[in-house]
């Protein structure tokens, strides 16, 4: 089993859908969770962290689940601009560790 | 506050030779990571570094790989002997040294190496 497990997409969605993205990650020891983004032929950039009790930022909410070992990525009202590959990731070691990444979900918003 | 620094952007290099990929962190991050992305898949990590010291290098191939983080300068990524299946994006990320900064991780924009 992979460590960290994404559907691949793509998904294609209207301008102003709602779109989630889910992510499964495989050690229960894990520690930190973040939702990174990746445009095309560009580096990562953090999106936002997750926590135990949920959190939004804007039009973005992410959930955890650790009984499940689940982690999801909501996006209400999508724009044009929000069409890239999101980044599943998980730090098993706390603080100052390796970041372990999932093969990505791509989404295309179209007009 | 300048991000974290890549370069070069683009390297190509013929197989056999040696690639030389630079990472400077951003100002007050002396924890740097170096990741490697293949075509289509996603990152993997390598290599962990502080200054003058390798932390993890559970990631890095066993052979003609180093890399290193001297206590003046950027840190280096070392190939030796490049082959066709070293092409990829390798990026670096740096993190802060204090006790409680979190682990958040922020990205270079990379190192695009072609072995032809």
């Amino acid at each position: 089993r992979k460590e960290v497990e994404q559907d691949p997409g793509p998904f294609n969605v209207p301008e102003g859908a709602t779109v989630a993205f889910n992510c499964t990650y495989s050690n229960s020891a894990s520690q930190s969770f973040f939702w990174y983004r990746q445009d095309c032929r560009k580096e990562p950039k953090l999106l936002m962290s997750v926590y135990s009790s949920g959190n939004e930022d804007g039009r973005f909410t992410a959930q955890l689940n650790r009984a499940s070992q689940y982690i999801s990525l909501l996006i209400r009202d999508s724009k044009l601009s929000d069409s890239a590959t999101y980044l599943c990731v998980v730090n098993n070691r706390g603080s100052q560790g390796n970041l372990i990444f999932g093969k990505g979900t791509k989404l295309s918003v179209k007009p | 506050n300048a991000g974290v620094m890549q370069n070069p952007r683009h390297l190509v290099r013929r197989r056999g030779q040696e690639a030389r990929l630079r990472c400077s962190p951003m100002k007050g991050h002396s924890h740097v990571y170096w990741y490697r992305q293949l075509p289509e898949e996603g990152l993997k990590f390598m290599v962990y570094l502080q200054k003058e010291n390798i932390i993890d290098e559970s990631g890095m191939p066993k052979e003609r790989f180093s890399a290193e983080f001297p206590k003046e300068g950027p840190s280096i990524l070392r190939i030796q002997q490049v082959v066709r299946g070293d092409s990829a994006a390798y990026f670096c990320a740096s993190s802060p040294a204090r006790a409680g900064a979190g682990d958040t991780q922020y990205f270079g924009p990379g190192t695009r190496l072609t072995v032809l």
